[in-house]
């Protein structure tokens, strides 16, 4: 399988709890991205990288929230104190950086805050 | 500040029928991508098309075409001969142009849930 892989698929934590979402892009994909998808609703950007520098955080993120892509491969995405609003699927993409190519998603990671 | 709303909450259909899924857009840009988006009950997001804004020729694909009207900025998706496995949530999206600075990052409406019954 070559497409985008995140890990894990569903996530079930207490609040106040820490967790970590893995993604891994396409291979040679120097571009990644985070997005949030709450229920109803289109996805919503959060962060984006272009090989290991995170170049464009969105006010979505906030100071509870870290994403780090250390060796332009596979990205984590860390939510510290998590509160019940966190609850979504968080999404990961990629793409080259080539113009005019596409963004290829994952299939998320569900994460339910109780 | 780009947008894109998509009217349609929810629309159902009986297998065999033509459906259109509509998308209108906003962007101060210039140039820009038109995306359109599926997304299963799995949830992955599986691209269906991408459209610039320099292109406004229609494009069909098997049963799927997509009419592009920069005058009245929608970028509309039809489903010909509908059938039960098109049920799915569909996102339109818009993403601007430039390789640097933004990062082409998607800027998606709220997606239209279509069901196609038999």
């Amino acid at each position: 399988d070559t497409g985008v892989s995140q890990d894990p698929r569903h996530k079930i934590t207490k609040r106040g709890q820490n967790v970590t979402f893995r993604c891994d892009p396409i291979s040679e994909h120097n571009r990644l991205y985070w997005y949030r998808q709450t229920l109803g609703q289109g996805p919503e950007f959060l962060t984006y990288f272009q090989n290991e520098a995170q170049l464009e955080k969105s006010r979505l993120l906030s100071d509870r929230f870290s994403a780090e892509r250390p060796k332009g491969s596979f990205s984590t995405l860390e939510i510290q104190r998590t509160e019940q609003g966190d609850s979504a699927m968080y999404l990961c993409a990629s793409r080259s950086g080539q113009a005019r190519n596409t963004i290829y998603f994952g299939e998320g990671s569900w994460l339910t805050v109780v | 500040a780009q947008k894109v709303t998509q009217a349609q909450t929810e629309i159902s259909v009986v297998e065999k029928e033509d459906v259109t899924l509509d998308c209108v857009y906003e962007t101060r840009d210039t140039t820009y991508y038109l995306f359109w988006y599926k997304q299963p009950p799995s949830g992955e997001l599986v691209f269906l098309i991408r459209r610039n804004s320099f292109d406004e020729q229609n494009e069909i694909s098997g049963r799927y075409s997509w009419n592009f009207q920069k005058s009245t900025s929608s970028f509309n998706f039809t489903i010909t001969a509908s059938q039960v496995v098109d049920s799915a949530v569909y996102f339109c999206a818009l993403s601007e142009a430039g390789i640097t600075g933004g990062g082409n990052k998607l800027t998606f409406g709220t997606g239209t849930q279509l069901k196609v019954e038999l």
